[in-house]
């Protein structure tokens, strides 16, 4: 089975300024990993996410996410943010290993207040 | 329509009520979910259909009731709900049913139980 945290629950951070949501996982075997996004009253919607390859991936919005295998990572950042980057972030994790594994397990979640 | 849509967005509902909640995805895709979302929690899976089959049931208790006629079409039929039921229902649907494939969410239903 596979459990996320995300570290920070609140975030608040200034137009333009950069921001860094930390996210690690455990897991026994190989995992997928994403970061999703949920504006107010919005259902969730995918940022980036990685299955193989580059350990540093590229998302929508002008983010990007990084895996660490060593640290159990996959901390999700953005060099400048907007106004409308306000919205609750999620990191998930799913199993690589079963292929009829469909179970995503997401963390609880952080809050992302930009202000100006 | 386009993507996922569930209906009604906003539902309050007795105890001793019965009422359903549906999901419609425009995306072709094969794959259906059901999630809880409470708050300051982690999502729940509660249901997982793969070609109107259900592949996944995490444990959910017997008021929950899911029902998939066809890969476009998901309801969750609620009966005799508990106030801690409250929370928001996520619709959500995938190309395949699989731990890689990206899924998509609905804007969800929020739920009441009074």
């Amino acid at each position: 089975a596979q459990s996320v945290t995300q570290l920070d629950s609140q975030v608040p951070v200034f137009e333009e300024a950069p921001v860094e949501l930390r996210c690690n996982y455990s897991s026994s075997v190989s995992v997928y990993l994403f970061w999703y996004v949920q504006y107010p009253n919005q259902g969730l919607q995918l940022l980036l996410k990685y299955l193989s390859g580059s350990t540093l991936v590229k998302g929508i919005n002008g983010f990007e996410a990084e895996f660490n295998k060593s640290q159990t990572s996959f901390h999700l950042r953005k060099p400048s943010v907007h106004i409308s980057d306000t919205a609750e972030y999620f990191c998930a994790v799913s199993s690589q290993v079963r292929s009829n594994d469909y179970k995503l397990s997401f963390g609880a979640g952080t809050t992302v207040t930009v202000r100006a | 329509e386009t993507g996922v849509t569930q209906t009604p967005r906003h539902l309050v509902m007795g105890m001793t009520n019965k009422k359903s909640l549906k999901c419609e995805q425009h995306l072709g895709h094969n794959a259906m979910y059901w999630y809880k979302q409470s708050a300051k929690k982690p999502l729940e899976l509660m249901f997982v259909y793969s070609l109107e089959e259900r592949v996944e049931n995490n444990s959910v208790p017997s008021r929950f009731s899911p029902e998939c006629p066809n890969s476009s079409h998901l309801f969750l039929h609620l009966h005799t709900l508990q106030p801690e039921d409250s929370a928001l229902y996520l619709c959500a649907s995938s190309q395949q049913a699989g731990s890689s494939y990206e899924q998509y969410f609905g804007p969800g239903t929020r739920l009441t139980v009074t």
